[in-house]
């Protein structure tokens, strides 16, 4: 069974300032998905960012960026130039990806707060 | 617009009263997963479905029932509701097709429901 941790209750960071939110995973796939969903107050998940474990490329979009180490099974999530609406739940994400299996591993989530 | 609908979205009931909470998408996705959130746990995966009429278990199953008659629709059934099953509930959808979005999910708005 694949686990997966985030160590990190919760976070605060300034504004403007960059935060990076650490997710490690356990898993004997060598076939997966990565994901980082944000829950703000209003309980809504809202993808973030996703990664497919078999690329080498990090992903990035717009602000958020992820530092995908595979082999240390380490997926950690950096904000930069956090903004007030950044403050939300956030939740890493492992996905079971073969055959007809959809079977999906969150974190605790990390509770993120931005300062002005 | 491509949604997730979940209903009812606030539901109070009491110990045994058979109840379900609908699940609908319009995006034509073959995946869907019904979630529970609870504090300090995260989200755990209850059943998912791979198309119509194929389902299978996710990590806490137990006490729940799920059925997939129709593509878009993936109703989460509770036949004896206890007070243990006071959570919050989220449907989510995904399609298997090749893409950027793949196996990426999409979540309902999520349903709070209290076993008195």
């Amino acid at each position: 069974a694949q686990t997966v941790t985030q160590s990190q209750p919760e976070m605060s960071v300034q504004e403007a300032e960059t935060v990076t939110l650490s997710c490690t995973y356990d898993t004997s796939e060598s076939n997966y998905y990565l994901f980082w969903y944000k829950q703000p107050p209003s309980r809504q998940m809202i993808l973030v960012i996703r990664q497919e474990a078999y690329k080498q490329q990090n992903a990035t979009e717009n602000r958020f960026s992820v530092n995908f180490q595979k082999a240390a099974k380490s997926f950690s999530l950096k904000i930069s130039d956090s903004q007030l609406g950044d403050t939300a739940m956030y939740f890493c994400a492992f996905m079971k990806h073969s055959g007809g299996y959809q079977k999906v591993t969150f974190g605790i989530g990390t509770k993120l707060q931005v300062i002005p | 617009e491509a949604q997730v609908t979940q209903n009812p979205r606030y539901l109070i009931t009491v110990t045994g009263k058979k109840l379900t909470v609908t699940c609908s998408q319009n995006m034509n996705h073959e995946y869907m997963s019904w979630y529970r959130q609870d504090p300090g746990l995260g989200l755990r995966q209850i059943y998912y479905s791979m198309n119509v009429e194929v389902t299978d278990k996710g990590d806490v199953p137990e006490g729940y029932k799920v059925s997939r008659k129709e593509k878009r629709n993936f109703p989460l059934i509770l036949e004896s509701p206890s007070p243990n099953q006071t959570s919050l509930y989220f449907c989510a959808s995904s399609s298997r097709t090749s893409g950027p979005q793949s196996d990426t999910q999409y979540f309902g708005p999520g349903t709070r429901l209290t076993v008195l």
